[in-house]
C-alpha cells in the first residue's frame, strides 16, 4: 500500500507546453514537499505546502487538504525542467517522509 | 551557508563487507533523516535521527543502523553488505524534522555492492 500516488509516471512535453503532476496521499500530514532530482541524484526541495498555493518562478505548488491532493504546475516549460519530480509528505504521526514514485518529465526543444 | 555535506560520493564495497556513511546537517539542524534510493523501490526512509535519538525507523533490516553525534553529524552503518544494498543513500536536515521548516538534502552517496 503507497501512502503516496503521483500521476503520470513518465511525462514528455513540448518546449513552452504547460505542466501538470499530480500526488494523492492517504494519510493526515503535517506538510507536503515538491522535490526535483535531476540525473546525477541531488535532490532539491522545490516548495513545501501545508495548505493553498505557493509560486516560485515558472512553478506553481497547490494543495487540498480535505481532497488529500496537491499538484504541481510549471508554466512555460523548457528543456531544463526536464528532471523526475517527486512529492513526498510528511505525516503527522512521525518525523520521516512518506515518497512517491515520481514523474519522469522530459521537456523537448 | 554550508548545505548538507555527504562522505563519500562514491563508494564499492564486496559483498559481505560494512559499509559508514557520513552526513553532515547545516549548522543548527537537530534532525538528520536518512533514506534508500534504488530503481525498483524509488526512495525509502530508513531513520532519523534528533539530538543523538533515533526518533522514527522506516522498515529495513538491523544491518541498517545509524547515530548522530553531539555536533549533529550522523553516520549510517550497513553489516554484512547484499548486492541488493546498492544504492543511492541520501540524508536530510532539518531544524526540527516536524516538517515545519523544510528539509535540505545532500547529495548522496552512491554504493555499489559488488
Amino acid at each position: 500500500k503507497n501512502e503516496v500516488e503521483q500521476s503520470p509516471q513518465n511525462l514528455t512535453a513540448q518546449e513552452g507546453e504547460f505542466i501538470t503532476i499530480n500526488c494523492s496521499y492517504s494519510v493526515g500530514i503535517s506538510a507536503l514537499h515538491w522535490l526535483q532530482q535531476h540525473p546525477g541524484g541531488g535532490i532539491v526541495s522545490l516548495f513545501m505546502l501545508s495548505s493553498g498555493k505557493k509560486k516560485h518562478g515558472r512553478l506553481i505548488a497547490t494543495i487540498n487538504i480535505q481532497e488529500k491532493h496537491s499538484s504541481l504546475h510549471i508554466t512555460a516549460s523548457h528543456p531544463r525542467d526536464s528532471a523526475v519530480y517527486i512529492c513526498a509528505v510528511t505525516p503527522n504521526t512521525g518525523n520521516q517522509f512518506y515518497f512517491g514514485t515520481g514523474t519522469s518529465l522530459t521537456v523537448i526543444p | 551557508k554550508a548545505g548538507v555535506t555527504q562522505t563519500p560520493r562514491y563508494l564499492i564495497k564486496t559483498r559481505g563487507q560494512q559499509v559508514t556513511l557520513s552526513c553532515s546537517p547545516i549548522s543548527g539542524h537537530r534532525s538528520v533523516s536518512w533514506y534508500q534510493q534504488t530503481p525498483g523501490q524509488g526512495l525509502q526512509f530508513l531513520f532519523e535521527y534528533f539530538s543523538e535519538t533515533q526518533r522514527n525507523k522506516g522498515n529495513f533490516p538491523g544491518r541498517f543502523s545509524g547515530r548522530q553525534f553531539s555536533n549533529s553529524r550522523s553516520e549510517m552503518n550497513v553489516s554484512t553488505l547484499e548486492l541488493g544494498d546498492s544504492a543511492l543513500y541520501l540524508c536530510a536536515s532539518s531544524p526540527d524534522g516536524g516538517g515545519g521548516y523544510g528539509y535540505t538534502f545532500g547529495s548522496g552517496t552512491r554504493l555499489t555492492v559488488v
